[in-house]
């Protein structure tokens, strides 16, 4: 059955340091999602995308982060000038339309900020 | 706001008996998904079931069943027959229909006993 992938499955970076972390979403799926979970907490929506758009995002997700398709099969997400509160458990979804649809998760990037 | 909750933040329950996991969330909408999402060890998120607000029907995945109930905002989950394999963290999740964000409580960790 596909599956979402995502890579690394954990980061360390320092603090201020530029981290991207990669999903490939299920082939066929149009919606893409990035979730987080800090330790011992909700997990959280940051952000969805849809032809090259984004189309709904928390308030979480602001200028410091940003999402890019750059090609056909990968799903990026961007944090500019990490933070020791940025660490935390980074899930990809996607899923085959948009909100009528159940999302499909990937296992998730341990991120790491020092 | 919404919001999801999930008060047993772990349970156990012996191979072959049946479990009962809760759920109550809060909205002021009428049209909604609710999901369950089960999250075995280290692996990604799968859904179990879903259940749309508009049908009174209880949702019903061969052992996994949903015990909805509208008006009191609830949603439980019942595993008959539990196996080994069942042991995860289990996640409730609310959708609005209409928006691609899931709202999540904060899982309880089922363990199953031999």
């Amino acid at each position: 059955e596909p599956e979402v992938t995502q890579t690394p499955s954990h980061q360390v970076t320092q603090m201020g340091q530029e981290v991207i972390l990669r999903c490939v979403p299920i082939s066929n799926h149009l919606y893409f999602y990035w979730y987080r979970q800090i330790l011992g907490q909700k997990v959280e929506f940051l952000v969805s995308f849809y032809n090259n758009e984004i189309s709904e995002k928390s308030e979480i997700f602001d200028d410091q982060f940003s999402v890019e398709r750059p090609d056909g099969s990968n799903f990026t997400l961007k944090i500019r000038s990490t933070k020791l509160e940025d660490s935390a458990m980074y899930f990809c979804a996607s899923s085959e339309a948009g909100t009528i649809y159940e999302q499909y998760f990937g296992p998730g990037t341990r991120l790491t900020v020092t | 706001a919404q919001t999801v909750t999930q008060s047993q933040p772990e349970m156990s329950v012996q191979e072959a008996e049946t479990v009962t996991l809760s759920c109550t969330y809060d909205t002021s909408e009428s049209d909604y998904y609710l999901f369950w999402y089960k999250q075995p060890p280290s692996r990604q998120m799968i859904l179990v079931i879903r259940q749309e607000a508009y049908k009174q029907q209880n949702a019903t995945e061969n052992r996994f069943s949903v015990n909805f109930q509208k008006a009191a905002k609830s949603f439980s989950l019942k595993i008959s027959d539990s196996q080994l394999g069942d042991a995860a963290m289990y996640f409730c999740a609310y959708r609005t229909r209409g928006t691609y964000k899931y709202i999540f409580g904060t899982g309880t960790r089922l363990k199953v006993l031999a």
